[in-house]
């Protein structure tokens, strides 16, 4: 019974196309998280959604666009992908509510290859 | 600026003695801190957490120990086992309203039977 699930599990494309991935978690929790693991192993976070509301965006070119269509799913849109945009992404959760103690659970990722 | 940071990419134990992975932050409005558990082509697993108003916390053969005045954190897994093999990541939070986590690097484990 998996709690965070993220699809596709692997995502092979070309330069200058666009790409989706979803996220849905069955926790109920009311906060998500879209993170990035680059070439070097570094994890960081990108955009967070709490109750399909943008709280978190980093510095993330505007070619990603995540889309929170209720507070269980949260999917990640890029367009015009480049070769930089190779990594795997972490889908995650929490209840990040007062008196929380912050854990996020994570999806099993999604290693995207721009070719 | 790396906020969170494990100075060691990777530590090399024997079974049933003790591992010991260290992760120094520098942020002194971290309130919050997590150490999650990463096998190959899995997503991170969270592990044992602190909050900064403890220096201590424990569960099962995990212990997490946190020096606030040394900004220093540190995991014990006593005894470590071969399945303790993997990528240890070390995280800190803000807390509030976002929950926003800071990664350090990471600190491969191989535990050797």
């Amino acid at each position: 019974d998996t709690a965070v699930s993220q699809t596709p599990k692997y995502l092979v494309t070309q330069m200058g196309n666009d790409k989706s991935i979803k996220c849905e978690q069955n926790l109920g929790h009311d906060t998500m998280y879209w993170y990035k693991q680059d070439s070097k192993k570094f994890l960081k976070i990108m955009f967070s959604y709490n109750n399909k509301e943008l709280i978190i965006n980093e510095t993330v070119p505007n070619r990603f666009s995540p889309k929170s269509p209720d507070k269980a799913h949260l999917n990640l849109h890029i367009n015009s992908l480049e070769l930089g945009d190779s990594a795997v992404y972490f889908c995650a959760s929490s209840q990040a509510s007062r008196g929380s103690s912050y854990e996020q659970y994570f999806g099993p990722g999604t290693r995207l290859t721009v070719t | 600026d790396q906020q969170v940071k494990q100075n060691s990419p990777s530590l090399s134990v024997q079974e049933g003695r003790i591992s010991i992975l260290n992760c120094d932050y520098t942020n002194s409005m971290f309130d919050y801190f997590l150490w999650y558990k990463k096998y190959p082509a899995e997503g991170p697993t969270f592990l044992i957490s602190i909050s900064s108003i403890k220096d201590k916390n424990e569960d099962g053969r995990f212990t997490v120990f946190l020096n606030k005045s040394a900004k220093h954190l540190s995991l014990h897994i006593v005894p470590s086992q071969p399945g303790d093999s993997a990528v240890y990541f070390c995280a800190a939070s803000e807390g509030g309203a976002t929950n926003k986590l800071i990664f350090g690097t990471g600190t491969l484990l191989a535990v050797q039977p």
